[in-house]
């Protein structure tokens, strides 16, 4: 099975200000046929379900703002929120589906500072 | 507007099974893989199963293989899981989520609200 980690396990950044961080997979999750990253990132707040703002590594899913952004290759993965806002206070998972189990990440709580 | 309606949660003994289901709307149903995600009590995302379009079962947890089966209906724009011999760390909330294509290899990108299975001896 491919194992996510996740990093840092939480963080607290200022209203405004960028927010990154880090995803790994134990294995490459990129797809030689197709060149595409099969790594997606969740947003999820208190009380809701998961909602999916990146697929495919830097795709940004319709009606996600655009201070998000995804990027990596292979193992290596990012989500940065150029600039915090209040709504975007949740827990981030990231998520591989380039093999069953399509394992998640153990996510990243992001707060404001 | 894509719905996604999961029911057949509630108290169940170790051991005993369970059916969940899932009822989904507003997009063509058999066009569309589908996942079971779960969640424990102020836990992480677990990723269950998932199944193609047609019925094909893309793979299991490696905790719930062998006790959980996929399933789907496209008549009856339904999906399901069954719980077999379900144990105390099965214990959580159940969300069904529409795949992103029809293979199932694509995040979810619709969820419901979840049914929550408690399993207790």
């Amino acid at each position: 099975d491919i194992v996510m980690t996740q990093s840092p396990d939480s963080l607290a950044v200022s209203l405004g200000e960028r927010a990154t961080f880090s995803c790994k997979s134990s294995q490459s999750v990129l797809h030689s046929s197709n060149n595409n990253n099969y790594l997606a990132w969740y947003q999820q707040k208190p009380g809701q379900p998961p909602k999916v703002v990146i697929y495919w590594a830097s795709t940004r899913e319709s009606g996600v703002p655009d201070r998000f952004s995804g990027s990596g290759s292979g193992t290596d993965f990012t989500l940065t929120i150029s600039s915090l806002q209040a709504e975007d206070v949740a827990v981030y998972y990231c998520q591989q589906y380039y093999s069953a189990p399509f394992t998640f990440g153990p996510g990243t709580k992001v707060d404001i500072k | 507007e894509v719905q996604l309606v999961e029911s057949g949660g509630g108290l169940v003994q170790t051991g005993r099974s369970l059916r969940l289901s899932c009822a989904a709307s507003g997009f063509t149903f058999a066009d569309y893989g589908m996942h079971w995600v779960r969640q424990r009590p102020g836990k992480g995302l677990e990723w269950v199963s998932g199944i193609t379009w047609n019925g094909g079962p893309i793979g299991y947890a490696d905790s719930v293989k062998g006790r959980f089966i996929i399933s789907r209906d496209n008549a009856k724009n339904s999906l399901y899981l069954q719980m077999n011999s379900p144990r105390d760390e099965d214990t959580a909330l159940y969300y069904c989520a529409k795949a992103h294509d029809s293979s199932g290899f694509g995040p979810g990108d619709y969820w419901g609200q979840g049914t929550l299975v408690t399993v207790s001896s």
